[in-house]
């Protein structure tokens, strides 16, 4: 049973970068699958933030590609997330996901809150 | 960009009944790209369903899914107390390559 976990700061400053990483068990990255975070906002719906291979290759949400850069460490069986310049709007529950060879997400995290405020 | 919409924003059922959720797309989705998740208050979300009408392991079959080009549904059989939670869909597709339908809210009547 693969299992991930998030963990990073829960609080950050507006204008500051979020950082979160998903350390990986149970299953080596380097064996392939894409890697994927998603966010929640509080009361609201899911949203994809971007998706990682274990060579490197990266898709983003058109959304928040200026700001976004996912990478993978595969000696530490890990792939983190940066989102950099936060505001208010960033604030959500962060999600590490598993992204099956049929693109859907089928194992996940517990997710982390992340709250953006001074 | 796909968008999914899905209906209705609140189901309100009693256990026992037969639950219906439809997903609609703006375009035409493939169905092996068509998956149902289900998320209680705290919880991350679980696959239910994908490929449209494929149970994930463990799922019991009082859920099904089907449809096809921009009609999806999942129904759930005969609802019992811990079906009752937020239902997404999700699309793989054209760029933003993963997006999601806004949410049904399953709760007791």
């Amino acid at each position: 049973q693969v299992q991930l976990q998030e963990s990073g700061p829960g609080l950050v400053k507006p204008s500051e970068t979020l950082s979160l990483t998903c350390a990986v068990s149970d299953y080596s990255i380097s064996s392939g699958y894409f890697w994927g975070w998603i966010r929640q906002p509080p009361e609201k719906g899911l949203e994809w933030i971007g998706s990682i291979y274990h060579s490197g290759s990266t898709y983003y949400n058109p959304s928040l590609k200026s700001r976004v850069t996912i990478s993978v460490d595969t000696s530490k069986n890990h792939f983190s997330l940066k989102l950099s310049s936060v505001t208010a709007a960033d604030t959500a529950v962060y999600y590490c996901a598993r992204i099956n060879v049929a693109d859907f997400f089928d194992y996940w995290g517990q997710g982390t809150l992340v709250t953006v405020s001074s | 960009e796909i968008v999914l919409t899905q209906s209705p924003g609140t189901l309100s059922l009693s256990p026992g009944e037969r639950a219906t959720l439809s997903c609609r797309a703006s375009q035409s989705v493939s169905s092996s790209s068509l998956a149902w998740y289900q998320q209680k208050p705290g919880q991350a979300p679980r696959l239910l369903i994908y490929g449209a009408s494929s149970r994930a392991t463990g799922i019991p079959d009082r859920f099904s899914g089907s449809g096809s080009g921009t009609d999806f549904t999942l129904t759930i059989s005969r609802l019992v107390p811990e079906d009752f939670a937020v239902y997404y869909c999700q699309q793989y597709g054209s760029s933003p390559f993963y997006s999601f339908g806004q949410g049904t809210k399953l709760e007791i009547k």
